[in-house]
This record gives structure tokens, C-alpha cells and sequence, in this order.
């Protein structure tokens, strides 16, 4: 059984300060790793993803991630937040079932406010 | 292209009741997924469904069932609701496939009294 750690449920922060989501997963086999945010009112939309390769992962809009196999963490970081990052942040993994169930464990959220 | 639809957007039903929600999927995606989101934790897998059969359940009872349809959309049957029932619905819609993003709808809230 899969399961994901996100270690703060709440992270305040300053506009312009940097950040970082913590996330920590186990599983008996390999992974896929996802970053979702949830704004509120609004369903899951996906931020970035590892799937192999370069272990730093990027999105569109300046956040990144960094795959550790070795502490099986996969924290997301952004060096400058703005007002509009402030969401609901999802930490996934999945790993494959039987046939060909992909299904997403979700941890239990990191809610960022960014205060001016 | 249009994205994955659920609907309603919220319902109110009473404990015992039977509920139906809906979603349909974005345009080829051939896997739907339900997830549970309770007030305050992450999303939790209820199912999934690829080319209209069950392909993978979370730790949800039998009164949780659902359907696909040839064209890929799918429903979410609750039988006899409980408070705890009360929760976000989220489907989303990806193509069978590790590492395939899964493309969430909006939700549909729905309220136990």
C-alpha cells in the first residue's frame, strides 16, 4: 500500500517570499509523483509531475519539484509566491494496480496563503 | 476540446436516500476515476472504470457503485446515504496509463442531513 505525508497543513507566507510544500510518500514500488492545486470552489488541476528522468521538475507558472528517491520525498518549491498562489496544494502518487489502475493516493492537502 | 463535466453541482439528500451523480469525460479519454474529498483531507480513490468495466476499487462498501458508458461517461451511485457520505465528488478522465495526467471535473457537493 501506497500512502503521502504532507507535513504542514497550513503555510503562510509573504508576496515575494519564497516557499517550500513538503511531501513525503512510501510505497513498495516505483512511483509516479504529481503536484495538483485546488483554488477554492474549483476541482483538482495538475502543477507538474515525475514521472523519470531529470529528478527537478518544473511548471509553467515558476514552481518546481525535486524527486529524492533516497528519502522518498518530492517537496515543491517556489523562490517568489504571489497573491494568486494562494490554494490548496495536493502531494499524489500512484503506482500501478492490477490491469491497468493508475489510481492517484492523495495526501491530505497544504493550504498556501500569500498575504501582501 | 471539452474538459470533464460533473453534475449536479451540489445536492442536498437525506440519510437513506439513494444519489446519482454524473461526469462526463474529456473528449478520448477512455478511464474515468471517482474520488471522495471530505472537508479538510485529500481526495480518496473510489474506483475506476476503463472501457466500461471496474478496474480498481478504494476501501469504499458495495453501496458505492458506478457505471461507464460507451461514450466514456460515466456515474457514481450512492445507496443508502449516510452523514459521512457528505463530501466533494471529483471524477477525472485520463487515458489508460501510468503516469497519464487525470483531468478533474469541478466536483458535486453533496450534503447528508
Amino acid at each position: 500500500a501506497q500512502s503521502v505525508t504532507q507535513l504542514d497543513s497550513q503555510v503562510p507566507v509573504f508576496e515575494e517570499a519564497p516557499v517550500e510544500l513538503r511531501c513525503n510518500y512510501s510505497s513498495s514500488v516505483s512511483v509516479y509523483l504529481f503536484w495538483y492545486v485546488q483554488y477554492p470552489n474549483q476541482g483538482l488541476q495538475l502543477l507538474l509531475k515525475y514521472l523519470s528522468g531529470s529528478t527537478l521538475v518544473e511548471s509553467i507558472n515558476g514552481f518546481e519539484a525535486e524527486f529524492n528517491k533516497s528519502q522518498t520525498s518530492f517537496h515543491l518549491r517556489k523562490p517568489s509566491v504571489h497573491i494568486s498562489d494562494t490554494a490548496e496544494y495536493f502531494c499524489a502518487v500512484s503506482e500501478r494496480g492490477g490491469g491497468s489502475n493508475y489510481k492517484l493516493t492523495f495526501g491530505k492537502g497544504t493550504l498556501l496563503t500569500v498575504n501582501p | 476540446e471539452t474538459g470533464v463535466t460533473q453534475s449536479p453541482t451540489h445536492l442536498i439528500k437525506t440519510r437513506g436516500q439513494q444519489v446519482t451523480l454524473r461526469c462526463s469525460s474529456q473528449s478520448g479519454h477512455n478511464t474515468v476515476s471517482w474520488y471522495q474529498q471530505a472537508l479538510g483531507q485529500g481526495p480518496q480513490f473510489i474506483f475506476q472504470y476503463y472501457r466500461e468495466e471496474e478496474n480498481g476499487r478504494g476501501n469504499f462498501p458495495p453501496r458505492f457503485s458506478g457505471l461507464q458508458f460507451p461514450n466514456y461517461s460515466s456515474e457514481l451511485n450512492v445507496n443508502a446515504l449516510e452523514l459521512d457520505d457528505s463530501a466533494l465528488y471529483l471524477c477525472a478522465s485520463s487515458l489508460a496509463g501510468g503516469g497519464n495526467e487525470q483531468y478533474f471535473g469541478p466536483g458535486t457537493r453533496l450534503t447528508v442531513t
